[in-house]
């Protein structure tokens, strides 16, 4: 499947600073780049997405960017709270087959 | 809306024994199903993708005699582990896929088995 890599592993935020999580993917054809968050033990629920005719998707405190040239897109998370501490994971899809390869995910951890 | 379930939530079995998990969409239909694999503080593993109504394709590398998956109808997609064995503890995740979602997957709340 796709080559996702997602970093860093670990991020580690002070309250109210941002977050940022970065991922790069190899297959060119891919259209459909949405990122999950999931708490231990629980399913993992969708944030935000982002398709490939979008360059900037922002959702109150969260935004997803897109550089489809460089193939890689990242994930912007401002003015952390508490409550955003968990594991992100990046997904692509080339849309025909509707599949994701997921990134290895971030253990994001926002002290208060 | 969009809501996936699982169940059951958590099993524990006797090594050799079949189990069987079920993913259901409560609320659309889902017109494809996913099922992952997912080690403690590890990533989700695609294991088979299914289609109501045919059969499950498998990714590389995952026994289909192992983990026979059915698609009977648009809301239930069932995965049974057969003859279990201690390697085959962790989390098994479904998500579904409905009509007018595109690309977009729920998932449901996992299934942690425990194979003694």
């Amino acid at each position: 499947g796709e080559n996702v890599e997602q970093h860093p592993s670990t991020l580690s935020v002070q309250e109210g600073d941002s977050a940022v999580i970065k991922c790069t993917y190899s297959d060119s054809a891919s259209n459909y780049f949405p990122w999950y968050k999931q708490e231990l033990g629980k399913r993992p629920q969708l944030i935000i997405d982002i398709r490939s005719n979008v360059g900037e998707k922002k959702d109150q405190r969260i935004a997803v960017t897109l550089n489809k040239t460089a193939k890689h897109f990242s994930l912007h998370i401002t003015e952390t709270q508490p409550e955003d501490s968990a594991v992100y994971f990046c997904a692509v899809s080339s849309g025909y087959d509707y599949k994701l390869s997921f990134g290895a995910g971030t253990t994001v951890t926002v002290r208060a | 809306g969009a809501v996936v379930s699982q169940h059951p939530s958590r099993v524990i079995c006797k090594s050799g024994t079949s189990v069987k998990i079920e993913c259901r969409s409560l609320d659309f239909q889902a017109t494809t199903m996913f099922w992952y694999r997912q080690f403690p503080k590890k990533s989700l593993m695609l294991m088979a993708t299914s289609n109501e109504g045919s059969k499950a394709t498998y990714e590389q590398g995952v026994e289909k005699d192992k983990f026979l998956i059915n698609h009977a109808s648009l809301t239930l997609s069932t995965l049974t582990v057969t003859s279990a064995h201690p390697e085959d503890s962790s989390f098994y995740i479904c998500s579904a896929r409905g009509v007018g979602f595109g690309e977009t997957q729920y998932f449901g709340p996992g299934t942690r088995l425990l194979v003694l």
